[in-house]
């Protein structure tokens, strides 16, 4: 059975600074790797998908990479922003059609 | 074009009534999940339907079922409402029902079980 466990559950760094993420997967037999935003009470937004093929994907300040055969993924968040607070989930896309998330890290920016 | 949409945003119900939620997938998209987001953790898959076929369940008891019409709209019903259910309710919808295609969320609907 797929788990997904994400470190830190809770961050708070002062704006600008960089940051990072982590993901971890127990089944590495995974399609691809998918990093979410969610603000809170709201649905999520997809921020980076990873196929299993790749090795990282950027978008702007956010940077992903996949390790699938150590089953680890981290998301790099640059000069961190205040608009950046929110909680960000990992997902993997493995068998039987679905997304198994982690947790989730809540991440506040001070200004 | 236009994103997923759910509805009701939110909804209160009482134990042991049904409830009934919607979602609308994105313009072109054929396949829609949905999952269950308990507070402070991450959302859990119900099932996914492709094609007005349910294509894969989660850990869900039978008291969950679901639809999916030809334009692609689905609904997720809950039986017998338990305390527990009290969650955020997540659609996603994604071309085709296979792997590797980005899940494209919507706002979610809020539901209380007193």
């Amino acid at each position: 059975k797929q788990e997904v466990t994400q470190i830190p559950a809770a961050l708070s760094v002062p704006e600008g600074e960089n940051l990072v993420l982590n993901c971890s997967f127990t089944d590495s037999a995974i399609y691809n790797l998918q990093w979410f935003r969610q603000d809170p009470g709201k649905g999520l937004t997809s921020l980076l998908l990873i196929q299993s093929s790749q090795r990282e994907q950027t978008s702007g300040r956010l940077n992903a990479s996949l390790d699938k055969s150590s089953g680890r993924s981290t998301l790099y968040i640059a000069a961190s922003q205040p608009g950046d607070s929110a909680t960000y989930l990992c997902a993997v896309w493995g068998n039987g059609n679905k997304l198994v998330f982690g947790a989730g890290t809540i991440l506040r920016v001070k200004s | 074009e236009t994103g997923v949409t759910q509805s009701p945003t939110h909804l209160i119900k009482t134990r042991g009534q049904q409830v009934t939620l919607r979602c609308s997938s994105q313009s072109g998209h054929n396949t829609v999940s949905w999952y269950q987001q308990a507070l402070g953790q991450g959302p859990q898959f119900i099932f996914q339907y492709y094609r007005e076929e349910e294509n894969g369940r989660g850990n869900f008891p039978p008291r969950f079922s679901g639809l999916q019409f030809p334009n692609y709209s689905s609904e997720l019903n809950v039986n017998a409402l338990e305390l527990d259910d009290s969650a955020l309710y997540l659609c996603a919808s994604s071309l085709e029902g296979t792997s590797g295609n980005t899940q494209y969320f919507g706002p979610g609907t809020r539901l209380t079980v007193l």
